[in-house]
């Protein structure tokens, strides 16, 4: 049975870095039937695809964020990180974790969701 | 990117009731890469609705979807007490990945 819980600060201040990890259990990372991505979801601008990596660590990114994220991913720990540089208000959001059933290629991602961590709320603010 | 508008923005059913859901697309969903999820309050998404007819692993037969193109239904045949929650759309064809802004199903 599958799950994914994601971990970090619920609290960054506005121009740091906000941070999240997403642990993985019930199902190996290195499934080359998957990838694994980050989705957001605020009241202003609704759920927004953040990105995915592949288990050998190529990331796809959202070109609306693509500036500021880095996706990467450690299958010995079974655990995929997010960083988001220089937040702003706008960020704050819930952030979960999902499993990606689908392809990328050539910087584009084709497919959806099919197991979403709990999420995590992150609030930016001084 | 591509735009994805749900209609309506709240259904409010009883129990037993029909629900009828509208997705439609700013610009034509390549393969009819639509997808729908169901969000409980406090939880996360759930997957329920694939290549805009092909239901998830797990999903109740209640729960269809059709359409091409552009136009895009999700139907609940017979709406169960945890069915009352907001369903989002989300596109797959084009990338970037877009969800629409959801309508919620709520009890009369």
């Amino acid at each position: 049975h599958l799950q994914l819980q994601e971990s970090g600060p619920g609290l960054v201040k506005p121009s740091e870095t906000l941070s999240l990890t997403c642990s993985v259990s019930g199902d190996s990372m290195n499934n080359s039937r998957y990838y694994w991505g980050w989705v957001r979801q605020s009241p202003g601008t609704g759920l927004e695809w953040i990105g995915n990596v592949f288990y050998f660590g190529i990331p796809y990114y959202n070109p609306s964020l693509k500036s500021r994220v880095t996706i990467s991913i450690d299958t010995s720990k079974n655990q995929f990180s997010l960083t988001l540089n220089s937040v702003t208000a706008a960020d704050t959001a819930v952030y979960f974790c999902a499993r990606f059933w689908g392809y990328c290629s050539s910087a584009n991602c084709y497919g959806n969701f099919d197991s979403w961590g709990q999420g995590a709320l992150v609030t930016v603010s001084s | 990117e591509m735009e994805l508008t749900q209609l309506p923005g709240t259904l409010s059913l009883f129990p037993g009731e029909r629900a009828t859901l509208s997705c439609r697309a700013s610009q034509s969903v390549s393969n009819n890469f639509l997808a729908w999820y169901q969000q409980r309050p406090g939880q996360s998404p759930r997957l329920l609705i694939y290549g805009a007819s092909d239901r998830a692993t797990g999903i109740p037969d209640r729960f269809s979807g059709s359409g091409s193109g552009t136009d895009f239904t999700l139907t609940i045949s017979r709406l169960e007490s945890e069915d009352f929650a907001v369903y989002y759309c989300q596109q797959y064809g084009t990338s970037p990945l877009t969800f629409g802004q959801g309508t919620k199903v709520e009890i009369k």
